[in-house]
């Protein structure tokens, strides 16, 4: 059964730091990862979307990596600000389904 | 604008009573989810539709029922029968099963 961790599930930064978020899965056999951004009380908003063939994808300030042998995804975020404050959730599809299995989420502070 | 609109944004509802809940939309996606969301338990998948008038359960779907009539609505029913329903419900599409999902601003369900 996948399973999809995120650690660590509590961040805080000054402004201006680059940083990067954990995402571990346990079975290889993804058809993509998925990036998500929830801000309190809302829904979630996709960031990044990265399909197994791919290395990496790049939007803005925000670069996500994927190394499926490992079951790792990270998430740099570069010159952090105090709108990046948000909790980051990491999804992945396995091949069978099709369904999004969620971490459970980093909850980022950036402090001004 | 295209996008998800879930409603309503909160619900109460008393121990005993059915209650559904309104997703809608607008980007000519064929798949459509829903998801609940708990804290430190992260989104767990309800039930999810691949196409109009076919839907499948997901992992948590006792206590709950859809209907998949038309192709822009997929509302969630919560019956009597589930037994913990206090939770935020998110639901999402996506283009087909295996592609970027995006999500509605959430509906936060409250029994009283």
């Amino acid at each position: 059964k996948q399973e999809v961790t995120q650690i660590p599930a509590a961040l805080s930064v000054p402004e201006g730091e680059n940083l990067v978020l954990n995402c571990s899965f346990t079975d290889s056999a993804i058809y993509n990862l998925q990036w998500f951004r929830q801000d309190p009380g809302k829904g979630l908003t996709s960031l990044l979307l990265i399909q197994s063939s791919q290395r990496e994808q790049t939007s803005g300030r925000l670069n996500a990596s994927l190394d499926k042998s490992s079951g790792r995804s990270t998430l740099y975020i570069a010159a952090s600000q105090p709108g990046d404050s948000a909790t980051y959730l990491c999804a992945v599809r396995g091949n069978q389904g099709g369904k999004l299995i969620f971490g459970q989420g980093t909850e980022l502070s950036v402090k001004p | 604008d295209g996008g998800i609109t879930q409603s309503p944004k909160y619900l109460f509802r008393k121990e005993g009573q059915n209650v559904t809940l309104s997703c809608e939309q607008n980007l000519n996606h064929d798949a459509m989810y829903w998801y609940r969301q708990d804290p430190g338990q992260g989104l767990r998948l309800i039930y999810y539709s691949q196409i109009v008038n076919d839907f499948q359960k997901g992992d948590i779907a006792e206590g709950y029922s859809v209907s998949r009539e038309k192709k822009e609505s997929f509302p969630l029913t919560v019956t009597s029968a589930q037994k913990n329903p206090t939770a935020f419900y998110l639901c999402a599409s996506s283009i087909g099963m295996g592609t970027e999902a995006f999500f509605g601003q959430g509906t936060r369900l409250t029994v009283v």
